[in-house]
């Protein structure tokens, strides 16, 4: 069946330090992958995403690994700021006829201490 | 622009009332999705529509009815609320079905049946 699914529910970093948020998948025949944040008492928010047919893909202090051979998704963020301190999950993405199916990961709630 | 907006933020129903939650989007976007979010569980599609008129159902679409009848606006109604509805519904929406288009959130209705 299909899991989209984060291996540790709770991850803590000392500020300045980088972090690194894991994802696995179990279905394959997927277009995208999104990586979204949510802070609390808020609604998801996109922080970056990756084509299937890719590897790395960078934003600004984010980048998003994708290894397609063990379905694994990673998201780092270099210099950890309090400000990243919410909820990250993932999302796999495959358009589907008339909508686009996501399946949506459990989150792995991120701690910055300061 | 306003995005993504969703009313009443916060509700308290009795089990065996009926609301309607309403989900407004500004953007002129085509698609539009209610979600729900419950602890230990990434969200889990309700009901869908692709464009004004139309609707169609979801992952969990029981106990939930929708409404597109204009193309802002998205309406979900829980016509007998039980206490397994309880949940925080976040309402989405993307300009059309692109492998590259990512949704947009509100910022969710938390929902308590009592």
């Amino acid at each position: 069946g299909e899991n989209v699914g984060l291996h540790l529910p709770t991850l803590s970093v000392q500020e300045g330090d980088n972090s690194i948020i894991n994802c696995a998948y179990s279905n394959s025949a997927s277009d995208y992958f999104i990586w979204y944040k949510q802070e609390s008492g808020k609604g998801p928010q996109f922080i970056i995403d990756i084509r299937s047919n890719m590897d790395k893909r960078q934003g600004q202090r984010v980048t998003v690994l994708l290894n397609k051979t063990v379905k694994h998704l990673s998201l780092q963020i270099a210099a950890t700021q309090p400000g990243d301190s919410a909820v990250y999950f993932c999302a796999e993405i495959r358009g589907n006829g008339g909508y686009q199916k996501v399946t949506f990961g459990t989150g792995t709630k991120l701690q910055v201490i300061p | 622009n306003a995005g993504v907006t969703q009313t009443p933020k916060f509700r308290v129903l009795k089990t065996g009332q009926s609301m309607t939650l309403l989900c407004a989007q500004d953007m002129n976007h085509e698609y539009m999705y209610w979600y729900r979010q419950d602890p230990g569980m990434g969200l889990r599609l309700i009901h869908y529509s692709v464009g004004e008129g139309t609707t169609a159902k979801g992952e969990v679409p029981d106990g939930y009815n929708v409404s597109r009848l204009k193309k802002q606006n998205f309406l979900l109604g829980l016509e007998s609320a039980a206490p397994s509805q309880t949940s925080v519904y976040f309402c989405a929406s993307i300009p059309g079905l692109a492998a590259k288009e990512t949704q947009y959130f509100g910022p969710g209705t938390r929902l308590l049946v009592l």
